[in-house]
């Protein structure tokens, strides 16, 4: 039980936003919702976490909707090396011990 | 940064064989995980540890054990290799000191058991 539900697979052109959207519809008031990708051969790398209000880095954006239920992870300006498995995660401070689904594969296109 | 190292890239171990995985970090990391990759099944958590000495299962922790005698290293062994142990291996770190600490990964330790 992953605790996320995300779809398998996406694409997105290169210079175009990249839009992952995460359902977590479950989950309690004081988890975060973590991001995190894959590139092949590499181990996962962290991107971004929140909790309720939208949050941006370097990296992304990630917009929490008002009910929690579900996030969408915002790449505004993908290029090829975003090509990536994404995982959504969600857990509590130091008790975090994180459940990974399948994630979804984004494809960039040139 | 946050250096999480695995010895080693890949490994070729024949079944029957003990075989150790290890893993260090350098950011004085209270806890540390082992999951494992397979096509398809994305992570799954074998075991953590949230303090020397201390260790606890995760969802698959059948056919391996662990150890961590240090605070920076953290080693999975399998005592009796068999082929259904062939998967990535992936060791990662987190701070129990930062609130809501996401998890620092190794590169992987590709394992193949013949």
């Amino acid at each position: 039980d992953a605790k996320t539900t995300q779809p398998p697979s996406m694409d997105c052109a290169e210079g175009r936003a990249a839009n992952l959207p995460c359902n977590h519809s479950t989950i309690s008031g004081n988890e975060y919702v973590y991001w995190y990708r894959q590139i092949h051969s590499q181990g996962p790398q962290y991107i971004i976490h929140g909790l309720k209000n939208n949050e941006t880095n370097e990296m992304a954006s990630l917009i929490i909707t008002e009910d929690r239920k579900s996030s969408t992870l915002i790449l505004p300006h993908a290029t090829l090396r975003d090509t990536a498995v994404y995982y959504c995660t969600r857990g509590t401070g130091g008790s975090y011990i994180p459940t990974f689904g399948r994630g979804t594969s984004l494809i960039v296109h040139p | 940064d946050v250096k999480v190292t695995q010895s080693s890239r890949y490994l070729v171990k024949r079944t029957g064989e003990k075989v150790f995985l290890e893993c260090v970090q350098d950011m004085d990391h209270e806890n540390m995980f082992w999951y494992r990759q397979d096509p398809g099944l994305g992570l799954r958590l074998i075991y953590f540890s949230y303090d020397v000495k201390m260790k606890e299962k995760g969802d698959i922790p059948e056919g391996y054990s662990v150890s961590r005698e240090k605070k920076e290293r953290f080693s999975l062994i399998l005592e009796s290799a068999s082929t259904n142990q062939t998967s990535m291996y992936l060791c990662a770190s987190s701070s129990i000191g930062t609130v809501n600490s996401p998890l620092h990964f190794g590169n992987g330790t590709r394992l193949t058991v013949t």
